[in-house]
């Protein structure tokens, strides 16, 4: 089944130490995205790729960093994570612009950063 | 910018009972309108969508009608089961292009055997 991936589920690291969290599509979509959902929140985009394209949202703290090697993959870079970083981050894929009616966004079971 | 709100909860039904969530935004034009869930510890699953006025986007046993007169996307299910418990999401394009989802805050249902 196609689909959205994220790896590790469970993720535990230091305060400071850098951390990546990686996520993968099966769906060929041309646009990722990395959102952060805290404790009892709505999800919150951290930023998105469109193809090789990447789009940063305003407010999002200079210590988040992502890469996208290819298609299938992006990644979610967190240079000196602090304990206000401990969050569940979600992927999500979608084949277009959310603007057009037939797109979607799917997202991958989400990875749930601790920070010690 | 476009926005969306969602009644609050913990809304807690017994099984078998019938839900509603509301839903209403704030847009310009008439973007595509989604609820998506989250079950504990889990990623958001896609329930339904609608992209045009009138609309009704069903799944499950959940229907929602975009409605531009009220600008509302309420989520309904006659007979709630306990495995219905979850947090549910109403959610927008943010606009501009290809910039996310706009969610609202998340209902969480709770639903009692």
């Amino acid at each position: 089944d196609a689909m959205v991936i994220q790896n590790p589920r469970y993720q535990v690291t230091q305060f400071g130490k850098p951390v990546t969290l990686s996520c993968s599509q099966t769906l060929n979509h041309n646009v990722m995205y990395w959102y952060q959902q805290k404790s009892s929140q709505a999800p919150k985009l951290l930023f998105h790729y469109y193809d090789k394209d990447f789009n940063n949202e305003a407010d999002t703290p200079d210590n988040f960093q992502s890469r996208r090697p290819n298609t299938s993959f992006c990644f979610l870079d967190i240079r000196s994570p602090g304990l206000g970083d401990a969050a569940m981050y979600l992927c999500a894929t979608s084949l277009g612009r959310l603007a057009g009616p037939q797109e979607t966004q799917y997202f991958g079971p989400g990875t749930r950063l601790l920070v010690l | 910018g476009d926005s969306v709100t969602q009644m609050e909860g913990p809304v807690t039904l017994s099984e078998e009972a019938f839900l509603t969530i509301n839903c209403t935004y704030t847009a310009t034009g008439y973007p595509s309108l989604f609820w998506y869930v989250q079950y504990p510890g889990e990623g958001l699953q896609l329930l339904l969508k609608a992209t045009k006025a009138d609309d009704k986007g069903s799944n499950k046993g959940f229907e929602a009608t975009y409605r531009k007169e009220t600008t509302s996307f309420h989520l309904e299910k006659g007979s709630v089961q306990v495995s219905d418990s979850a947090v549910y999401f109403c959610a927008l394009p943010s606009g501009g292009g290809a910039d996310g989802l706009t969610f609202g805050k998340g209902t969480h249902l709770i639903i009692q055997p």
